[in-house]
């Protein structure tokens, strides 16, 4: 299985901060990386499809980029709602496999 | 939307089946998943139905223990989930598939816990 390597795992910042977030394939997937946002009590929601397109209704502030093995996400200007725990998803091969997660709070 | 339902408590070796009705979108012409969360920790993609059913894939955690299935006469999804174990306790989200990949998801529903325990 293909092994997806997220960090940091949480980080800390304010409204308005940009923040971006890393995710390592543990092989070269060409563009197969998804992002997804999830809040307390919800499930996941697409944010990002093949590491750079924004899924529709997502706010131009959420980005994706990379190709390869190294992918990342970034949110400029957060934003009070955007404060939840964020996975990227390999789509590449079966089984799909995600990152462990990164938590993004309110500093 | 996506409305799960059948979660519960049930004991190890024992049977649960979960539903997820979809509305407000041509639930016929999409492949559909079962997503699985453990308390407090990651996802895992349970299982995948392509829109006609002629195709289903399972995570090899639950394979040939867990069944897949879709009415689309009834807009429903189904989970038959046999012998079960504690590590099968989770919130299982069914998902909506988008159409170019058959391992992305767009959206879930609100979850249904299964606890298998004792």
């Amino acid at each position: 299985d293909i092994q997806m390597t997220q960090s940091p795992s949480s980080l800390s910042a304010s409204v308005g901060d940009s923040i971006t977030i890393t995710c390592r394939a543990s092989q070269r997937i060409s563009s197969y990386v998804n992002w997804y946002q999830q809040k307390a009590g919800k499930g996941p929601k697409l944010l990002i499809y093949f590491a750079s397109n924004l899924q529709s209704g997502v706010p131009s502030r959420f980005s994706g980029r990379g190709s390869g093995t190294d992918f990342t996400l970034t949110i400029s200007s957060l934003q009070a709602e955007d404060f939840a725990t964020y996975y990227c998803q390999q789509s590449w091969s079966s089984p799909p496999t995600f990152g462990h997660g990164t938590m993004v709070e309110i500093k | 939307q996506l409305v799960e339902s059948g979660g519960g408590v049930v004991q190890p070796g024992g049977s649960l089946t979960l539903s997820c009705v979809a509305s407000e979108f041509p639930f016929s012409g999409y492949g559909m998943h079962w997503v699985r969360q453990a308390p407090d920790k990651g996802l895992e993609r349970v299982a995948f139905i392509r829109f006609d059913g002629t195709y289903k894939i399972y995570a090899d955690s639950v394979k040939g223990r867990f069944t897949i299935s879709r009415d689309n006469s009834k807009n429903t999804l189904h989970l038959q989930m046999n012998s079960l174990r504690p590590e099968d306790s989770a919130v299982y989200y069914c998902a909506k598939g988008v159409p170019w990949n058959d391992h992305c998801f767009d959206y879930c529903g609100q979850g249904t816990l299964v606890t298998v325990s004792a």
